[in-house]
């Protein structure tokens, strides 16, 4: 059974940073993209970034280039997204999910509150 | 970038009606879209794939068509646990993808 675990998140003050961790079991990771997506409270889904399997193409939405950082370790069936420099906007749930072979994202973990907040 | 335009953005419907909700690409994206559903305090679960295909598991009463710029997801006779907001998604510029805004779907 595919398994997606996020974890890593809470309450961090703006201009702050934060890790976020998905842990991937039930399926071969390092065969497979990638993905985080976020929602806002209330708000629709935002798809935030991919990673290839090997780590070796990454891609973002404009609104977090050059904060947020998406990484993996297919050693450890882990992804990761580093966000630093948070602002009041990044307040959301953050989804991991799976890129099928169809490039639809098939599976997806469960959520982790990030609440960017003084 | 490629937008996509969902609507309506809510509607209600009483339990049997017949449910339509519409996708508009900025641009042309072939049959590349997904629908998704989603419940308060859940993940998403898929729904349709390429544009058309059935998930799965996902009943019958749920249906996908179109192709290019314009999209419907329709459910054939609502029911009570349909109630829950639906998204479309868009993968033809992979790696980059676009949800729609998500439409609502409320008991009347």
């Amino acid at each position: 059974e595919v398994q997606l675990v996020e974890s890593g998140g809470g309450l961090v003050q703006p201009g702050g940073s934060l890790r976020l961790s998905c842990a991937a079991s039930g399926f071969t990771f390092s065969s497979y993209w990638m993905s985080w997506v976020r929602q806002a409270p209330g708000k629709g889904l935002e798809w935030v970034a991919n990673i290839k399997q090997d780590g070796s193409e990454k891609y973002y939405v404009d609104s977090v280039k050059g904060r947020f950082t998406i990484s993996r370790d297919n050693a450890k069936n882990s992804l990761y997204l580093q966000m630093n420099s948070l602002r009041a906007e990044d307040t959301a749930v953050y989804y991991c999910a799976r890129v099928s072979i169809g490039l639809h994202l098939d599976y997806w973990g469960q959520g982790t509150l990030v609440t960017v907040s003084s | 970038d490629i937008q996509m335009t969902q609507s309506p953005s809510s509607l209600s419907a009483s339990v049997g009606d017949r449910v339509t909700i519409t996708c508009r690409a900025s641009q042309g994206i072939r049959n590349d879209l997904g629908w998704y559903q989603q419940k308060p305090g859940k993940a998403p679960k898929r729904l349709i794939y390429a544009a058309s295909s059935l998930q799965s598991g996902v009943p019958s009463r749920f249906s996908g068509s179109g192709s290019g710029t314009e999209f419907t997801l329709t459910i054939s006779s609502l029911q009570p646990e349909d109630f829950a907001t639906y998204y479309c998604l868009q993968h033809n510029s992979y790696p980059l993808l676009t949800f729609g805004g998500g439409t609502k779907v409320e008991i009347k």
